[in-house]
């Protein structure tokens, strides 16, 4: 069981913009470690969408967007896209276990 | 364009070894943090083990600790897993990746490989 919890899945029509949320604590998210999300579409290797709690990667479109508060972070998916199906992760450190940690990821649904 | 290239899965009995591999190109991988991270079927991904660019300094998930082995030979732009005991639960897709190094704690992992499979069962 992961020390960042994420909804199992969220959903949205295509153009609609959609949320994730990462929850943590004191010891991950809440020690202004940083956060990073990842897509992982089937078949394929995992994409970081969003690196240092906001930043985008080359490549990543601006319908993706990172946030951070407290001991929560969140990934927005504005303008909802077929393509956008599949597993999206974020990934931090937590001080108590010593290790990166990994949320216990989100499936996206486009309706 | 950069590439990781896993190798070294398989079939592997409780209690087996297995070597993993991972060759990278187009990248001066000397300068780069590496890590390895795993799959199960049907779960998350779980990180496994990282290990600094130059000075070997190495960590490792307490799931894995004292019988998993990360190293790296920069000569050869290739990074490794030592797997010993292996245990049913070790069942996974183990993908290799490149941390950003952009200076952020803990680093992102920009470039990932596209796995290879270890199945360990009698």
């Amino acid at each position: 069981q992961s020390v960042l919890t994420q909804p199992p899945s969220v959903s949205g029509a295509p153009g609609q913009r959609v949320t994730i949320s990462c929850s943590g604590s004191s010891s991950n998210i809440g020690a202004r470690y940083d956060v990073h999300w990842y897509q992982h579409l089937p078949g394929t290797a995992p994409k970081l969408l969003i690196y240092g709690d906001s930043n985008r990667p080359s490549g990543v479109p601006d319908r993706f967007s990172g946030s951070k508060s407290g001991t929560s972070a969140s990934l927005a998916i504005s303008g909802l896209q077929a393509e956008d199906e599949g597993d999206y992760y974020c990934q931090s450190y937590d001080s108590s276990l010593s290790g990166h940690v990994f949320g216990t990821g989100t499936k996206v649904t486009v309706l | 364009e950069v590439q990781l290239l896993e190798s070294g899965g398989g079939l592997v009995q409780p209690g087996g070894s297995l070597r993993l591999s991972c060759a990278a190109s187009r990248f001066t991988f000397s300068a780069y943090a590496m890590n390895w991270v795993r799959q199960a079927p049907g779960k998350g991904l779980e990180w496994v083990s990282s290990i600094s660019a130059s000075d070997g300094r190495t960590y490792y998930a307490d799931s894995v600790k004292g019988r998993f082995t990360i190293s790296r030979d920069n000569s050869r732009n290739t990074l490794y897993l030592q797997m010993n005991s292996l245990r049913a639960e070790d069942t996974a897709v183990y993908y290799c990746g490149k941390y950003t190094g952009y200076g952020g704690n803990p680093d992102g992992i920009d470039i990932w490989g596209q796995g290879t499979m270890v199945t360990v069962s009698s």
